[in-house]
This record gives structure tokens, C-alpha cells and sequence, in this order.
């Protein structure tokens, strides 16, 4: 198994500029979720999903939009950078159910993403 | 809203010394809790969790945690630190119900010297 992975590892953009961070996972789980990581903030939720055609918020969520057509997949688009989407992105997976609140996530190794 | 904190943004111990980080949880029905540990420039790997029953839980790496319902608090152990072990430590929590959301405190560098 690859586990969660995710394209790019860098990224420069200009501000206005859009783009797509990749998230895939090979383990079927229905739990997927994106965070950002920035310095004395630990990770913040941006949104998340449950399974396929369920996505919501999390707690960052502006400047961002998710859709999951597929298990495996779930992508994360910058509609229109900005310097504050600076940060590292991080994609996790986990599986999910009635009494499965208790599995943890597996993460991916993290974009780094610059806006100039 | 559920939340996790971690009071200590860095901690310093020597090579050997014991350790604690420090998690308190916000109130909440069957707290499910992570300890993750974040080596520089890679992903979080889970270092153990608590779901039920024994309120000691055993990890990887030598590391343990203790689950205190009346103290809201998952605090992070090791006997004897290796200069390995310098990274930052998220405690994390999840609920269960609902779409399972999970939150993680801020984080706790370790740094190990010899």
C-alpha cells in the first residue's frame, strides 16, 4: 500500500492564481480530510469528508473548495491565492462508522506552499 | 466546540531525563484521543490512542499516556528520552457521532540535549 499520498511537495504561486493540491489513498477509507500547519497554530481543519459525494467545512474553510467523486480521491482547489494560504497542507485518511470514532488518521507527507 | 490544548509551545530535556507533555481536552461524551508526533519536514505518525478500557495506554517508541476522565487531561510519557525523540508532539481528539471531526492542540516542540 502507498498509504496517503500527495502531489505536489512544492508549490510557488502568485497571488490570483488557482490551483489543485492532489490527495489520493489506496486503504479505502471513508474518512478524508485536509489541514494547513502554521507555526504555533498545530493543524487546522479546512474541510473534510465522509465518503463519496460528502463533503462539509471545517474550520478554515474560506479560499478553498473540496468535492469527492472517488474513495481514493480528494482534492483541495485554491480558487484564488492569497499570501495568507502560505502554509503546509497536509491530507488524512481514516476509516469511519458508527463505532469507529476511535481509528486514527494516516497522513500524507504534506505540500509546502508558498504565495508571493 | 471541541478543543485541545497544549500548554507548553517547547519543552527542553537532557538525553536519558523523563518526560510529560501535557493534553487537556474539552468536556465532551467518549473522548477519543491521539498523541501524534511530527518529525521536521515529514507527516504526523500516531504514536498511540485511547478509545476504552485501561486508562494507561502504551504506544510505539517507548512512549505512554495516561487517560484522566476527571482531570480532562491525556498526558504523554517516556521514562527516558533519546536524542531521536526531538520533534513536536500534537495530542488530538475526536467524538463520537456526528461526522467525527478531529482536533488537535497546537503542539509541543521537544528538544533533547545531550
Amino acid at each position: 500500500n502507498a498509504g496517503v499520498t500527495q502531489t505536489p511537495k512544492f508549490q510557488v504561486l502568485k497571488t490570483g492564481q488557482s490551483m489543485t493540491l492532489q490527495c489520493a489513498q489506496d486503504m479505502n477509507h471513508e474518512y478524508m480530510s485536509w489541514y494547513r500547519q502554521d507555526p504555533g497554530m498545530g493543524l487546522r481543519l479546512i474541510h473534510y469528508s465522509v465518503g463519496a459525494g460528502i463533503t462539509d467545512q471545517g474550520e478554515v474553510p474560506n479560499g478553498y473548495n473540496v468535492s469527492r467523486s472517488t474513495t481514493e480521491d480528494f482534492p483541495l482547489r485554491l480558487l484564488s491565492a492569497a499570501p495568507s494560504q502560505t502554509s503546509v497542507y497536509f491530507c488524512a485518511s481514516s476509516r469511519t462508522g458508527t463505532s469507529g470514532s476511535h481509528y486514527e488518521q494516516y497522513f500524507g507527507p504534506g505540500t509546502r506552499l508558498t504565495v508571493t | 466546540a471541541q478543543s485541545v490544548t497544549q500548554p507548553d509551545i517547547h519543552i527542553t530535556v537532557s538525553e536519558g531525563a523523563s518526560l510529560e507533555l501535557r493534553c487537556n481536552y474539552s468536556y465532551g461524551a467518549t473522548p477519543y484521543l491521539f498523541w501524534y508526533v511530527q518529525s521536521p519536514g515529514q507527516g504526523l505518525q500516531l504514536l498511540l490512542k485511547y478509545f476504552s478500557g485501561d486508562t494507561l495506554v502504551q504506544g510505539i517508541k517507548g512512549f505512554e499516556a495516561e487517560f484522566k476522565r476527571s482531570q480532562s487531561s491525556f498526558n504523554l510519557r517516556k521514562p527516558s528520552v533519546h536524542w531521536s525523540d526531538a520533534a513536536e508532539y500534537f495530542c488530538a481528539v475526536r467524538y463520537s457521532g456526528g461526522y467525527q471531526k478531529v482536533t488537535f492542540g497546537t503542539g509541543t516542540k521537544l528538544q533533547v540535549i545531550p
